[in-house]
């Protein structure tokens, strides 16, 4: 079974552009979570999607957004980019949405805001 | 409010000696525990969850931790290192809040081994 996909896996974008990151979940799962992970602030969760609705939400400004389409891959937005959104960005999808249930991660996007 | 402490930034142990990664916890609820690892240039790998099953909890590749409510402790341990599990260990507490399911990562902990 082939495992989480993120695309792209490495970005560069300048202050003020917007940037789309995807995530292709394991097949059959249909919970996939972002998140955002720096040397300064850690891990950090964003945003979790359950069956096209999003069904948790971290602590993050309106500029992140994400959006799942039916068959599970989600996307993640981030618009009027800042030097602080440079981070490798992080999906994880589950069976479920439970918070009990392992998630299986992906190798992460490199962002680079310059 | 919900936080998880990981004790230490870096821990150093020679192969072969035992492992103590330490996770203390704050929360009001009855939280699921979980420990991951990171290898480097690769994802986040579950390595073992507690939800009140047991307090011992055993995981992949020898590591276990164990719950413990008087201490909100959540002690990764392995009795014997090897070269391959160097790398960052993160624990994880998720609380449940009106339906909601927020993780909370600890700063992570990055374990060094030495032949």
């Amino acid at each position: 079974k082939a495992g989480v996909t993120q695309t792209p896996r490495y970005l560069i974008k300048t202050r003020g552009q917007q940037v789309t990151l995807s995530c292709s979940p394991i097949s059959g799962h249909r919970s996939v979570s972002w998140y955002q992970q720096t040397p300064g602030q850690g891990l950090q969760f964003l945003f979790e999607y359950f069956s096209e609705t999003q069904r948790n939400k971290g602590n993050f400004p309106g500029r992140f957004s994400g959006r799942q389409f039916s068959n599970s891959r989600s996307e993640m937005n981030v618009s009027t980019l800042e030097l602080g959104d440079s981070a490798l960005y992080l999906c994880a999808s589950s069976l479920v949405s439970e918070g009990l249930n392992e998630q299986f991660f992906g190798p992460g996007t490199r962002l680079t805001v310059l | 409010a919900q936080s998880v402490t990981q004790l230490d930034s870096h821990v150093s142990v020679s192969e072969g000696t035992p492992v103590l990664l330490r996770c203390n916890y704050s929360s009001s609820y009855s939280p699921s525990l979980f420990w991951y690892v990171q290898h480097p240039n690769k994802g986040l790998q579950l390595l073992l969850k507690y939800t009140s099953a047991a307090t011992l909890v055993k995981g992949i590749n020898g590591f276990e931790a164990e719950f413990k409510k008087s201490e909100t402790s959540f002690h990764l341990t392995k009795p014997s290192a090897h070269m391959s599990d160097a790398a960052e260990y993160f624990c994880v507490v998720i609380y449940a809040s009106g339906g909601s399911y927020i993780p909370t990562f600890g700063r992570g902990t990055s374990l060094i081994v030495h032949p």
